[in-house]
């Protein structure tokens, strides 16, 4: 049983705002809402984490509304190098239920 | 390096032999996560140390799947009598704490992984 569910794939093109937007219906009080990125031939990397309402770091924004249902990953001005799978992870409340999901695979063209 | 470490980075067998794959966690990790991905697929869940201990082994795809960590540091995932379908990208991971934890402590930091090919 899938946590979470985010489109397969998006398009977008260079100097464009993304949203990538994840769901997770069975989101727990204590789980917290985690996105990474991989490049091919990469391991996945942290981007951005969030709790409830929004988050902003130097590279993205989380949008999370207040049920937690889900959650949107914003990527401003996307570029080339942002071609990559974002994945969506929330944690159960055992570890042993860390389920990353298919992920969306995000194609930046020029 | 500070980072998660994996060796080998390509490993190449022969079916119905076992493998040994390896992972250096960050400094400081308690927390330590072994995924699979196969080719275009998303991440499965293997298994996951907290200190030395497994809590739950339920992940691994067979028996003849094995991972142990000690001195809560290395960790070695085995697979004996290798199949064709075993072949993928074994990732590791760890984090400060365990991903119950306050989260930032629970961001898990992955490896390059270890390609296995298996003919």
């Amino acid at each position: 049983l899938a946590k979470t569910t985010q489109p397969i794939s998006m398009d977008s093109y260079e100097g464009q705002e993304v949203n990538i937007t994840c769901s997770h219906n069975n989101i727990a009080t204590n789980d917290y809402i985690t996105w990474y990125q991989q490049f091919p031939s990469q391991g996945p990397r942290f981007i951005i984490q969030g709790y409830k309402t929004k988050v902003t770091n130097e590279v993205a924004s989380l949008f999370i509304p207040a049920d937690r249902k889900s959650s949107t990953l914003s990527l401003p001005r996307v570029s080339l190098s942002d071609t990559a799978v974002y994945y969506c992870l929330v944690a159960r409340g055992n570890n042993n239920d860390m389920r990353f999901g298919a992920g969306t695979r995000l194609t930046v063209k020029p | 390096g500070a980072g998660v470490s994996q060796s080998p980075s390509n490993k190449v067998t022969e079916k119905g032999k076992d493998v040994e794959l390896r992972c250096d966690p960050i400094s400081g990790h308690t927390a330590l996560y072994w995924y699979r991905q196969s080719l275009g697929q998303g991440l499965e869940f293997l298994i996951y140390f907290q200190g030395n201990s497994a809590p739950d082994k339920s992940g691994l795809p067979s028996d003849r799947f094995s991972a142990e960590r000690t001195g809560g540091s290395v960790s070695t995932l085995t697979i004996q009598r290798t199949q064709q379908e075993d072949s993928a990208v074994y990732l590791c991971a760890s984090s400060r704490r365990a991903l119950t934890a306050s989260g930032r402590e629970g961001i898990q930091y992955f490896g390059a992984g270890t390609r296995l090919s298996v003919l």
